[in-house]
């Protein structure tokens, strides 16, 4: 089992709509949450962590973190063709630094 | 600029050779790290490191070393021990007691 899972997609979303972005992950002793934003070639950038039960907001990003179920989503709403990328989420199981699972490719329908 | 740096953009390598990947910051963080990240994958952590003079194995260390003679710098090399090395690789560093790794813009290597 992979420490940290993420459908791989492509999820396909069309211009103004609500995006879902889902991850699981094993250990249950992991401490922050993180979801990434990499563009094609690019390196991975922040777009924000979580680190306790429920959700938090940063403009059009949702972060929800549900410990006992073991899982954290990223919502974006109003989604935008500029949103097309590939979201890495990341875990942090105390060691202080990051197990990521292998992302999901995010594409929005103009 | 505050910024983390790396370089080369684009290496390319011969099999049996060594190539040191070059990291460096000015953002006063602490801890530095290596990752690689292979075509349609996540990244996975090479070496990692808290303080100066002091680093730690990540899940794939064979085949790498690294060094941190100086709070701003921690280069990689790519021992020819590595068998399978051309990848994407990716520094990011983090300040003490924070929450957030920010990474540079990444190695290109191709072994030829």
């Amino acid at each position: 089992q992979k420490e940290v899972e993420q459908n791989s997609g492509p999820l396909s979303v069309p211009e103004g709509a609500i995006a879902s972005l889902n991850c699981t992950y094993s250990d249950r002793g992991s401490q922050s949450f993180f979801w990434y934003r990499q563009y094609s070639g690019k390196s991975p950038e922040l777009i924000m962590f979580i680190y306790s039960n429920g959700d938090k907001e940063d403009g059009r990003f949702t972060a929800q973190l549900n410990k006992a179920s073991q899982y954290v989503s990223l919502l974006i709403r109003d989604s935008q063709p500029s949103d097309s990328a590939t979201y890495l989420c990341a875990v942090d199981t105390g060691r202080r630094a990051l197990t990521f699972g292998s992302g999901t490719r995010l594409q929005v329908q103009p | 600029d505050g910024g983390i740096t790396q370089s080369p953009k684009y290496l390319f390598r011969k099999e049996g050779q060594n190539v040191t990947l070059s990291c460096e910051q000015n953002l006063n963080h602490d801890a530095m790290y290596w990752y690689r990240q292979d075509p349609g994958q996540g990244l996975r952590l090479i070496y990692y490191s808290q303080i100066v003079n002091d680093f730690q194995k990540g899940d794939i260390a064979e085949g790498y070393s690294v060094s941190r003679e100086k709070k701003e710098s921690f280069p990689l090399t790519v021992t020819s021990a590595q068998k399978n090395p051309t990848a994407f690789y990716l520094c990011a560093s983090r300040l003490a007691g924070g929450n957030e790794q920010f990474f540079g813009p990444g190695t290109r290597l191709t072994v030829l």
